[in-house]
């Protein structure tokens, strides 16, 4: 099956930093990719979409400012954390669906876990 | 709007007894509907979808869901448990609207007991 990797699995930083985290499509290419969060023992919020070429779009919520999405090639997608603070912790994962696959055969990366201390 | 509702934060059943995990969607058009499992600290693992045809699915792991239109349920269910199967499951749902986005449901925390 399609594999989506995501690079750090985890990351510790101190707070006012900036932390990337990248997202790849390891055997297929995404123009679309997802952006979610998920809270400790809570589900996974849609953060923003991922657009190669063009700009990401953000769910209500969520600022575009803080949380920088750069989608660079047809496989590499980066969240770029902002500034982070203590309450930026979470699990971040990411997804892409696959051109030619069923409707959104969506494939998920591991996550990455980001604490701010 | 999309969304989807999983009633049941946890449940717990006996090894070896019957489970049925229910799950709820609103979507304005045809739904893609999905189960995922996460274990703790893990991603997600897809265990089956569901795009038209038969409304039974079958999925990995012996898990099976069933489509009901006019019930817009969406409920997994699996004969008989093992202790393994202790996660969090997620019931999803997408469709040609919205850009292909997946809205997912609040979770379902499922605990085995020997």
């Amino acid at each position: 099956g399609a594999v989506v990797s995501q690079h750090p699995s985890w990351v510790i930083c101190k707070s006012g930093t900036s932390v990337k985290i990248e997202c790849r499509s390891l055997d297929f290419q995404a123009t679309t990719m997802f952006w979610y969060r998920q809270f400790p023992k809570k589900s996974l919020m849609l953060m923003a979409t991922s657009n190669e070429g063009s700009k990401a779009t953000y769910e209500q919520g969520v600022e575009k400012d803080k949380f920088l999405i750069n989608h660079a090639s047809l496989t590499l997608s980066t969240l770029t954390v902002t500034s982070a603070h203590p309450e930026d912790s979470s699990f971040y994962i990411c997804s892409a669906p696959r051109s030619g696959s069923s409707y959104n055969e969506q494939f998920f990366g591991p996550g990455t876990r980001l604490t701010v201390l | 709007a999309q969304s989807v509702t999983q009633p049941d934060i946890h449940i717990t059943v006996s090894e070896g007894a019957s489970l049925e995990l229910r799950c709820n969607y609103s979507y304005g058009a045809t739904p893609y509907l999905f189960w995922y499992v996460q274990s703790p600290g893990q991603g997600l693992q897809l265990l089956l979808k569901y795009f038209s045809g038969d409304t039974l699915v079958q999925g990995i792991k012996g898990f099976e869901a069933e489509f009901k239109r006019s019930q817009s349920s969406f409920n997994l269910r699996k004969p008989s448990v093992h202790w393994s199967d202790a996660a969090e499951y997620f019931c999803a749902v997408g469709g040609d609207t919205g850009g292909f986005k997946t809205i997912f449901g609040a979770g379902t925390r499922l605990f085995v007991k020997a």
